[in-house]
């Protein structure tokens, strides 16, 4: 499957401890896109990164949020001390330029105890 | 008010029928229009873009775009119940220098024998 690759599909926390969301983009594509989706709700931009850059994180929580894609190794979404609020699915796209079509990752479903 | 603008639905018609989605959006510089298919629990999937006014056909499935009404739709003939999942209308924003995909809300649509 050469589609993007998100792991785990199914996360649960505690409140207080961290979560890191995994996203490996589809081969041959350096352009990544973070989402966050609640219930009933549509995706939410959170953040874009190019190898090694973050590109554009206006959508990212100014505290507890933060985002990675090292030169080696899939993206990052680390998110420290959750809270309930976080409990979302998170979706990953990459793209093979910024102005091409993004393909969706299955998605990260985030839960908070 | 929304940037992207969409009935939550849901939206029930019978199997057979034509299903028609609607969407309206705020930024009248826009030129590039999305529509995604989500099923529960799974990753949106692109099933129509459109650039200019007018209809674009693709299968059992229309695009019409009207940008002078800031107005998007997508129209479903021939519904299946397969065809039952939220529908994601979308529109790119220039910002930072790269086109940000921007979404709405979503419609569910529910395809009934």
């Amino acid at each position: 499957n050469a589609g993007v690759m998100q792991n785990p599909r199914h996360l649960v926390r505690r409140r207080g401890q961290e979560a890191r969301l995994r996203c490996s983009p589809m081969k041959g594509h350096s352009h990544v896109y973070w989402y966050r989706q609640l219930p009933e709700e549509g995706l939410k931009f959170m953040v874009y990164l190019q190898k090694e850059n973050i590109i554009d994180e206006s959508g990212m929580p100014k505290e507890r949020f933060s985002a990675e894609f090292p030169k080696e190794g899939p993206s990052i979404l680390r998110i420290q001390q959750v809270v309930r609020g976080d409990s979302a699915a998170y979706f990953c796209a990459s793209s093979l330029t910024p102005n091409q079509p993004q393909h969706f990752g299955d998605g990260t479903r985030l839960s908070i105890l | 008010q929304k940037e992207v603008e969409q009935n939550s639905g849901p939206l029930s018609v019978p199997e057979g029928a034509i299903a028609s989605l609607n969407c309206t959006y705020s930024d009248r510089g826009s030129q590039s229009f999305f529509w995604y298919r989500q099923y529960s629990g799974k990753s949106p999937e692109l099933i129509m873009s459109i650039y200019s006014n007018g209809d674009k056909e693709d299968g059992r499935f229309t695009a019409q775009l009207n940008k002078a009404s800031q107005y998007v739709s997508l129209l479903i003939r021939d519904s299946q119940p397969s065809d039952s999942a939220t529908y994601l209308c979308a529109h790119k924003r220039f910002s930072g220098g790269y086109n940000k995909l921007i979404f709405g809300a979503g419609t569910r649509l529910a395809v009934h024998p």
